[in-house]
């Protein structure tokens, strides 16, 4: 079966634009979460959505949303983007709530600000 | 709080040579733990997950990862490394917030 998607795999945006990345999880997984990876800061939680609500979030700014439709795919927005936020973003999909069963991930976002 | 630290940020190890890559967490009860590969430009693969019961676990591609409470370890370990195995390797504990916590990062080189 399909794996997790992310779409776009490459993207460059300039200071101050917004940019939406796109996750769709695996067929019948209903939790999505997000993750940002920089070679500075490692790996680090964004947020998870289960059944379309927003389970728990990371610490990051008010700039990081994000949503989930009925048919579980995902979506990320960052606004008024920063340098700082350059980065590899990934979707990661379970079948329930929670990660205690670990994730599949996606191949990711590249996203590089200039 | 809940983390993990993997104290080798790069090893190098020759092809067929053992391999063990070292992981400490801090947690007050027993963990969840996990270790993931990744290569580069692609996303995390799980290799193997920890809950409870045998503190021995085995995972894909022949790797095994041993739970040790009195060492707060999870190391990693495969017998003969090949040379596809060259990638980055994490451990990760599941946090308070029900997130996965990862260490830094091993990143493994083989030698032909």
């Amino acid at each position: 079966k399909a794996g997790v998607t992310q779409t776009p795999r490459y993207l460059i945006k300039t200071r101050g634009q917004q940019v939406t990345l796109s996750c769709s999880p695996i067929s019948g997984h209903r939790s999505v979460s997000w993750y940002q990876q920089t070679p500075g800061q490692g790996l680090q939680f964004l947020f998870e959505y289960f059944s379309e609500t927003q389970r728990n979030k990371g610490n990051f700014p008010g700039r990081f949303s994000g949503r989930q439709f009925s048919n579980s795919r995902s979506e990320m927005n960052v606004s008024t983007l920063e340098l700082g936020d350059s980065a590899l973003y990934l979707c990661a999909s379970s079948l329930l709530a929670g990660v205690n069963y670990g994730y599949t991930f996606g191949s990711g976002t590249r996203l590089t600000v200039v | 709080a809940q983390s993990v630290t993997q104290p080798d940020i790069h090893i190098t190890v020759s092809e067929g040579a053992s391999l063990e890559l070292r992981c400490n967490y801090s947690y007050g009860a027993t963990p969840y733990l996990f270790w993931y590969v990744q290569s580069p430009g692609q996303g995390l693969q799980l290799l193997l997950k920890y809950f409870s019961g045998d503190t021995l676990v085995q995972g894909i591609k022949g790797f095994e990862a041993e739970f040790k409470r009195s060492q707060s370890s999870f190391n990693l370990r495969k017998p003969s490394v090949h040379w596809s195995d060259a990638a980055e390797y994490f451990c990760a504990v599941v946090g308070p917030n029900n997130d996965m916590r990862f260490g830094a990062g091993t990143r493994l080189t083989v030698k032909p």
